[in-house]
């Protein structure tokens, strides 16, 4: 079974561009995540969508961030502009539902360096 | 706020010795879910051992096991007959939120093996 995929791996950007990352889910799983993981803390939760409906994007910051998931498959996470605090790993992560635990299931992440 | 604490930064064992790392959490759920994942260094994300709050059973996997403390909110890891392959970050998570599947994370500890 294929793991969750992300890429690029690594990004390098300066303060004020834009950049999208993209994220492939298991295949089946319902649910996909987008967890930010700043150097030295554990991942926070950006945003949840189950299928393609968000669950949770309380801790999205929406004046810069947005994410979609077309056709309840793939998605993307888009930073625009980027500001130096952005720099962080970003992590998907998949289930296969919502709710009873599911073991979410993590991607390699993107690393993200704003200059 | 729901939070999760882990107040080792970093720890350290021989091979086939014990380990045990702490984590302590706060939630006003009655239910609820309680993880234990695992990053290796430049790997993804994987659960080590989950454990439901109503089960009174400590939870185990092979050479991990928990010790759940409801009351207290208590949650350690236990790792026995440590290996090489066991040096990662380790973070606590908790689910408080059946409505959805929220994860917070703690800090994490850094678990370095010695031969």
């Amino acid at each position: 079974e294929a793991g969750v995929a992300q890429s690029p791996r690594y990004k390098i950007i300066e303060k004020r561009q834009s950049v999208a990352f993209w994220c492939n889910p298991i295949s089946g799983h319902a649910t996909l995540y987008w967890y930010q993981q700043i150097l030295g803390q554990g991942p926070k939760l950006l945003i949840q969508f189950q299928n393609n409906g968000v669950v949770d994007d309380s801790q999205l910051p929406k004046d810069r961030f947005s994410a979609e998931r077309l056709k309840g498959v793939d998605s993307t996470l888009k930073i625009q502009p980027a500001k130096l605090e952005d720099s962080a790993v970003y992590l998907c992560a998949s289930s296969l539902a919502t709710g009873a635990g599911y073991e979410q299931y993590f991607g390699p992440g993107t690393r993200l360096t704003v200059t | 706020a729901q939070t999760v604490t882990q107040s080792q930064p970093e720890m350290s064992v021989q091979e086939a010795e014990t380990v045990t790392l702490s984590c302590t959490y706060d939630t006003s759920e009655s239910d609820y879910y309680l993880f234990w994942y695992k990053q290796p260094p430049s790997r993804q994300m994987i659960l080590v051992i989950r454990q439901e709050a109503y089960k009174q059973q400590n939870a185990t996997e092979n050479r991990f096991s928990v010790n759940f403390q409801k009351a207290a909110k208590s949650f350690s890891l236990k790792i026995s007959d440590s290996q090489l392959g066991d040096a990662a970050m380790y973070f606590c998570a908790s689910h408080p939120d059946y409505n959805t599947d929220k994860l917070i994370f703690g800090t994490g500890t850094r678990l370095q093996v010695f031969p």
